[in-house]
């Protein structure tokens, strides 16, 4: 199994549908976070959360919500989705202990709303 | 806002060259990585080198920074076809947040 695991791969989703992309991690981590990534844009942080009681907005938060179920669950929210939430999401997982910062990123999401 | 910016955006070349990626950021950094990303995946850590580091190697990646030129560069050896993928620099700003901005890549083509 993959160690930050994300569902669904591809979904498309009509203009004002409400729709939740989810995370799951194995890996342990502390911290998880939300991306989303445009062609030519690179990837912008959605969502961030150090820890199950922790939830901050990121670069671009509006129009999106989370929630951190578990440790190991991190989900995204699009409360009513617009042609613009269009892009791929990544959801990514990182632990600063023994000094290793690299993220471990999931498969990725593509969403398309229509 | 974005921090890093990549340079070139794109690059071509011939398996057996080297492939020299730069990225330049604006604030102070604790940090910067460097991620590969093959097409549509999730990208992937290749190495991290920390603001008091000067050069650092991991099998044919050899990276550099110069904080005073806010400035890092990545180079590839003897480039192989498997290596055609985007390649993102990311930094860990010195502000206490404590997340990672990336830039927007450079996609690099490695041809037989």
């Amino acid at each position: 199994d993959a160690d930050v695991t994300q569902t669904p791969r591809n979904r498309i989703t009509k203009t004002g549908k409400r729709i939740m992309l989810e995370c799951s991690q194995t890996k342990g981590h502390d911290r998880m976070y939300w991306y989303r990534q445009d062609p030519g844009l690179g990837l912008r942080l959605i969502y961030y959360s150090f820890d199950v009681k922790d939830i901050n907005k990121g670069e671009i938060s509006d129009g999106y919500s989370v929630s951190r179920q578990a440790q190991a669950k991190f989900s995204l929210s699009l409360e009513s989705a617009i042609p613009n939430q269009t892009a791929l999401y990544f959801c990514a997982t990182s632990d600063y202990s023994g000094g290793n910062y690299g993220y471990t990123f999931g498969s990725g999401t593509r969403l398309t709303v229509v | 806002s974005q921090q890093g910016e990549e340079d070139p955006q794109a690059l071509s070349i011939q398996e057996g060259e080297n492939a020299t990626m730069n990225c330049s950021y604006k604030t102070s950094i604790n940090n910067l990585q460097w991620y590969r990303q093959n097409s549509g995946r999730g990208l992937v850590h290749l190495i991290l080198i920390r603001s008091n580091e000067r050069e650092k190697h991991s099998g044919r990646l050899r990276v550099t920074l110069d904080t005073s030129k806010k400035s890092s560069s990545l180079l590839i050896t003897a480039s192989r076809a498997a290596d055609t993928a985007s390649y993102f620099c990311a930094t860990d700003e010195d502000s206490g947040y404590s997340t990672l901005t990336f830039g927007k890549g450079t996609m690099l083509l490695v041809s037989p």
